[in-house]
């Protein structure tokens, strides 16, 4: 079963704008990562943020994590043609000596030139 | 950073033959590695974890028997989709876990597409 959700599930926005995505998830958690993924290709990693932490930055990349509400979102500041691609969050649980990554169902961002 | 890569990059199948899928950690060792399928426009599903030198454990509603996996090295697993049908025809996306690095981090393969006619 998928534990996050992301929303909206879809994004159009013009080239210089910002992109915020959001991501829900339902139990406790080690860390959420997202992660992007162009048509057709693999994953590519894009920030890991871990449950004791609320934000972090990454180049035009801002993640926030808030625990309490079990959330989280992906800001894209000035994005570019280039950002267009489907976005995923993935949360990170904790099983005994393992762990289990879970993918929301992902985010289709559109930048228009 | 690390390196995950995976063989064939896609792959065209008859229906009723059997499929081999390798992923493989380049740069680091990998003592555990998982399997995930995606199908268009969705999500990655897990369908396997499997530990270098003991048998994968599978997910609910996975058919092992179906979809072998062998992680014989600490460099390679191998996913094996036997008597494909079109119904299996998806993206396979492995990845790895690096035993030296923080033990949640994983790293992702290119994926595979499999077409099954």
């Amino acid at each position: 079963s998928q534990q996050g959700e992301e929303d909206p599930q879809a994004l159009s926005i013009q080239e210089g704008e910002n992109a915020t995505m959001n991501c829900s998830y339902k139990t406790s958690i080690n860390n959420l990562q997202w992660y992007r993924q162009n048509s057709g290709r693999g994953l590519v990693h894009l920030i890991l943020i871990r449950s004791n932490e609320r934000e972090k930055h990454s180049g035009r990349l801002r993640v926030t994590l808030d625990t309490s509400k079990k959330s989280s979102s992906l800001l894209i500041t000035a994005s570019r043609a280039a950002d267009t691609a489907s976005y995923f969050c993935a949360t990170v649980v904790l099983t005994g000596a393992n762990s289990k990554l879970t993918f929301g169902k992902g985010i289709t961002l559109s930048v228009r030139p | 950073g690390a390196v995950v890569s995976q063989h064939p990059s896609w792959v065209i199948c008859k229906s009723g033959t059997s499929v081999k899928i390798e992923c493989r950690s380049l740069d680091f060792q990998a003592t555990t590695m998982f399997w995930y399928r995606q199908f268009p426009k969705q999500s990655l599903m897990l369908m396997a974890t499997s530990n270098e030198g003991s048998k994968a454990t599978y997910e609910q509603g996975v058919e092992k028997d179906k979809f072998l996996i062998n992680h014989a090295s600490l460099t390679l697993s191998t996913l094996t989709v036997t008597s494909a049908h079109p119904e299996d025809s998806s993206f396979y996306i492995c990845s790895a876990r690096d035993q030296t690095g923080d033990f949640y981090e994983q790293y992702f393969g290119p994926g595979t597409r499999l077409t099954v006619t």
